[in-house]
């Protein structure tokens, strides 16, 4: 299948700070990413669907402007966690869809980035 | 609201079949089927899709009922490997996956 890769795969940050988490298409050009979130036991929560050049779709209860999602180009996402706090620590998965002619239309899966806040 | 309903756990032999159902009554005639697993720590893996027709990949089966309320996933000869999370999800042309609780199948030595 085709190869989504995810940077860092943990970090660990103090309260307050800021936290980017890259996720990019190595094989083929995503038109476009979603990120997810997963607690501990709990199944894969969609947090926002973003496509190449616009902006990011939110899911309902998910506060844009602590996620910040940026999809500049085809094979590039970053989610940025803004003045991360305790209670957003979780296991960030993203997903990448490509779409252009050719291309197979299955997401693949990022392996994950564990955010501990302290 | 994840659209689907699947049981919790099941487990099976190692070198046997596995086959795990999902109900999908409310699925509409534009919405895929489709299946991913997640081992323990790690990304969700796709497994396979379909919409209508029987599907067969290298991993596994899909089959799906001529009313498309329900379909089953078959892993023909599961080893411990298999030992994951399957989730069984709907999803129509926005290609959104709204993940359920999914089945915990545990493959037995």
């Amino acid at each position: 299948g085709a190869v989504v890769s995810q940077h860092p795969s943990r970090v660990i940050c103090k309260s307050g700070t800021s936290v980017k988490i890259e996720c990019r298409s190595l094989d083929f050009q995503a038109t476009t990413m979603f990120w997810y979130r997963q607690f501990p036991k709990k199944s894969l929560m969609l947090m926002a669907t973003s496509n190449e050049g616009s902006k990011a779709t939110y899911e309902q209860g998910v506060e844009k402007d602590k996620f910040l999602i940026n999809h500049a180009s085809l094979t590039l996402s970053t989610l940025t966690v803004t003045s991360a706090h305790p209670e957003d620590s979780s296991f960030y998965i993203c997903s990448a869809r490509g779409g252009l002619a050719g291309e197979r239309n299955e997401q693949f899966f990022g392996p994950g980035t564990r955010l501990t806040v302290l | 609201d994840a659209k689907t309903t699947q049981p919790t756990s099941m487990d099976c032999a190692e070198g046997r079949a596995a086959n795990l159902p999902c109900n999908h009554s409310t699925i509409s005639g534009n919405e895929y089927v489709y299946w991913y697993r997640q081992i323990h720590s790690q990304g969700p893996q796709y497994i396979i899709h379909g919409l209508k027709n029987n599907e067969t990949n290298e991993m596994a089966s899909l089959i799906i009922t001529e009313d498309r309320k329900s379909s089953t996933l078959i892993l023909p000869h599961a080893t411990l490997r298999d030992t994951a999370v399957y989730y069984c999800i709907v999803t129509d042309s926005s290609y959104k996956l709204i993940f359920g609780s999914g089945t915990r199948l545990l493959v037995r030595p």
